[in-house]
């Protein structure tokens, strides 16, 4: 069983639409990650978050320390979004241990 | 600042040969990650580097070894190649010191195909 948990694997959205994005972990974190990765591989930090919620653009991500569960969410969305996002958690020794990946698909 | 570098991006190579990948981070980055993305497993974390020792290191066979310099550029060696050693091959640099969590930059990645 993966310790990270994403929902949905696959999600496609039409130009505009808001997207939420899910992430679980089963044990206390220190901090989260947010991941972008693109076709071709590159892998882009979003956030790192250990609580509340921030902001950058039109990415907004939130984390709920006691529930083990964060969020991050895409405001107009637009089909340069199109991409896998990944959650990872911090582990004891502080290296990341990651979700599976949500594959995003915002059509025109 | 330029962004972490690796080379080769791509590499080809025969079951049983073995390869080294290079990274280079952030200047002025101590800490040195890597990690392997394949279709089945995902991500997964091989070893970190700080100040040229390793501080962590994950749930890989030997073959897998790696090393950091002075200068805190780091290589990544896999022996005896298999062919589930395919994959995208990550380095990430941070400014970590000890037991924090940190913010990561990740370079563009290997990939490597075994044949």
């Amino acid at each position: 069983k993966n310790e990270v948990e994403q929902s949905p694997q696959n999600l496609t959205a039409q130009e505009g639409e808001f997207i939420t994005i899910n992430c679980s972990y089963s044990v206390g974190i220190s901090a989260l990650h947010w991941l972008q990765q693109h076709p071709g591989g590159g892998i882009v930090s979003l956030f790192m978050l250990s609580s509340g919620k921030k902001k950058h653009g039109r990415l907004i991500a939130t984390i709920n320390i006691q529930e083990k569960h964060s969020s991050l969410h895409i405001t107009a969305s637009h089909p340069r979004d199109s991409a896998v996002y990944i959650c990872a958690r911090v582990g004891s020794q502080g290296n990341l241990i990651f979700g599976k990946g949500t594959k995003l698909s915002v059509k025109p | 600042k330029a962004g972490v570098t690796q080379t080769p991006r791509y590499l080809i190579k025969t079951r049983g040969q073995q390869v080294t990948l290079s990274c280079s981070p952030i200047s002025g980055h101590r800490s040195v990650s890597w990690y392997q993305q394949t279709p089945g497993q995902g991500l997964q974390f091989l070893f970190e580097y700080f100040s040229e020792t390793q501080r962590n290191k994950g749930n890989f066979p030997g073959r897998f070894s790696g090393r950091q310099f002075s200068n805190s550029r780091s290589e990544m060696n896999v022996s005896t190649l298999e062919l589930g050693d395919s994959a995208l091959y990550l380095c990430a640099s941070s400014s970590a010191g000890t037991g924090a969590p940190y913010e990561q930059y990740f370079g563009p990645g290997t990939r490597l195909t075994v044949t």
